[in-house]
């Protein structure tokens, strides 16, 4: 079955802090991996796609990695900002039809 | 900058009543999608239109259908609204033109509460 498992589901963390959340699937074929932020009462909104031959890239303060072998995903986020409370959703496309699979997101929280 | 909207951010309505949630985005998007986001549960979709007039069902289109009769507009329906779909309602749509990568664009969301 095609799975998308985030961890933790809640993290909360001090302003100016690293962290790291994580993003396993088991999705066969493997198109590409999506991290969105979705601040609260909004929309996601794409942070960074990651294709099976990519294994790092970066957004800012935000960067993701991939390992295809291990079909595993990271979002670091690096000296956290009180904005980057939100929630973080991985998404991974593949499948037969290309479908996208969403995790069920983790809930950051940065504290002052 | 895709706009993706939607015509009410919350909306409050009684068991029994028909709903309907609009969706417009403005970027000549042929793929578009309604999802319902539950806490726990994450994003769920019910009904995706590859194009006008084109539909197709999700994850969980019970007790829902949708209507695309431009191309700029997806429309979800509630038949019949109930307790159960009291959620948060995001649409979201996507060109087809060069990347299959490319992105879904995300509305800003319909907070439903049925009473």
């Amino acid at each position: 079955k095609n799975q998308v498992e985030q961890s933790p589901q809640s993290l909360i963390i001090l302003e100016g802090k690293n962290c790291t959340l994580q993003c396993n699937y088991t999705v066969s074929p493997f198109s590409n991996l999506r991290w969105y932020k979705q601040d609260t009462g909004r929309g996601p909104v794409s942070l960074t796609i990651m294709t099976f031959s990519e294994n790092t890239k970066s957004n800012g303060r935000y960067t993701a990695t991939l390992d295809a072998d291990t079909k595993q995903s990271s979002l670091h986020i690096t000296a956290s900002q009180l904005s980057d409370s939100a929630s973080y959703i991985c998404v991974v496309t593949g499948g037969s039809q290309g479908n996208l699979i969403f995790g069920k997101g983790t809930k950051l929280s940065v504290k002052p | 900058d895709v706009k993706v909207t939607q015509s009410s951010r919350y909306l409050v309505k009684r068991t029994g009543e028909k709903v309907f949630l609009e969706c417009v985005q403005d970027m000549d998007h042929e793929n578009m999608f309604w999802y319902r986001q539950d806490p726990g549960l994450g994003l769920r979709l019910i009904y995706f239109s590859y194009d006008v007039k084109m539909k197709e069902k999700g994850d969980i289109p019970e007790g829902y259908s949708v209507s695309r009769e431009k191309k700029e507009r997806f429309s979800l329906i509630l038949e019949s609204a109930s307790t159960n779909q009291t959620s948060m309602y995001l649409c979201a749509s996507r060109s087809l033109a060069g990347s299959s990568y490319n992105e879904q664009f995300f509305g800003p969301g319909t907070r439903l509460t049925v009473l």
